[in-house]
C-alpha cells in the first residue's frame, strides 16, 4: 500500500523560514516524479512544486518561485520542501503527492494527508 | 499565466448525469487530469489523460477532451459523488508546470 506522510508544518513569523518533509513506502519511490500541492482552508489547489525522478528537473508555480526550493533524497525515500520568506498567503495545507511518471510531470496518483503551514505575526 | 476555467458550481438530481466542464488552451496538446475531494479529505484521482479510469473508480465516471474543453462525466450520479471536482493539466507553454481549475461543487440532490 502507497503511503506518502507529510511533517514539518507549524506556525511560523512572516519572512521566516520552514523546511517540510514527506516519507514515501509502498512503491519504489526513485522511479517516479513528486510534488508538493497546497489548499488554503476552504479553497482550491494549487500546484506549488514539483521534481523529477532523478533530481533532472524541477518545476515551480510563480507564486514561489525564488522562494521555496523542493529536493529528495531517494535513498531515504524522502521528498522535501523548503520555504523561505514566508508570506501570509502562503498559509495552507500543504501536500506531498506522488506523480505516475517519473521523467516528467503527468498526474498524481496517491496523495497525503497534508501538514499544514500557518504564517502569521 | 497558463489558466484553467471550471463552473464553480453543478447541480443534478439522483441518477442523472452530471457533466463537469475544463477550458484551457493548452489542452488540445495536453492531458487533463479529473480529483475529485470530499470535505475533509485528501483529493482522490478520478480520470488521467483525459478519459483513463484508476483501478478502483466506479465505471459511471468518465472523461473526454476535445479542443480546448475537458469534460468529466459522471453517469448516474449518487449522493456519495457530492464534494469539489479540480481539474488539472500541465502548463503547455512551459516544460514542467502545472496548473489546477479553480474547482466545481458538485451537489446531488
Amino acid at each position: 500500500e502507497v503511503q506518502l506522510v507529510e511533517s514539518g508544518g507549524n506556525l511560523v513569523q512572516p519572512g521566516r523560514s520552514l523546511r517540510l518533509s514527506c516519507t514515501a513506502s509502498g512503491f519504489t519511490f526513485g522511479n517516479f516524479a513528486m510534488h508538493w500541492v497546497r489548499q488554503v482552508p476552504g479553497k482550491g489547489l494549487e500546484w506549488v512544486a514539483g521534481i523529477t525522478w532523478k533530481s533532472g528537473s524541477t518545476g515551480y508555480a510563480d507564486s514561489v518561485k525564488g522562494r521555496f526550493t523542493i529536493s529528495r533524497d531517494n535513498a531515504k525515500n524522502s521528498l522535501h520542501l523548503q520555504m523561505n520568506s514566508l508570506r501570509v498567503e502562503d498559509t495552507a495545507l500543504y501536500y506531498c503527492a506522488k506523480d505516475g511518471s517519473g521523467y516528467d510531470f503527468d498526474y498524481f496518483d496517491q496523495w497525503g494527508q497534508g501538514t499544514l503551514v500557518t504564517v502569521s505575526s | 499565466s497558463y489558466e484553467l476555467t471550471q463552473p464553480p458550481s453543478v447541480s443534478v438530481s439522483p441518477g442523472q448525469t452530471a457533466r463537469i466542464t475544463c477550458s484551457g488552451d493548452g489542452l488540445p496538446k495536453k492531458f487533463a487530469h479529473w480529483y475529485q475531494q470530499k470535505s475533509g479529505q485528501a483529493p482522490v484521482l478520478v480520470i488521467f489523460e483525459d478519459s483513463r479510469r484508476p483501478s478502483g473508480i466506479p465505471e459511471r465516471f468518465s472523461g473526454s477532451s476535445s479542443g480546448t474543453m475537458a469534460t468529466l462525466i459522471i453517469s448516474g450520479a449518487q449522493a456519495e459523488d457530492e464534494g469539489d471536482y479540480y481539474c488539472y493539466s500541465a502548463d503547455s507553454t512551459t516544460n514542467h508546470k502545472g496548473v489546477f481549475g479553480g474547482g466545481t461543487k458538485l451537489t446531488v440532490l
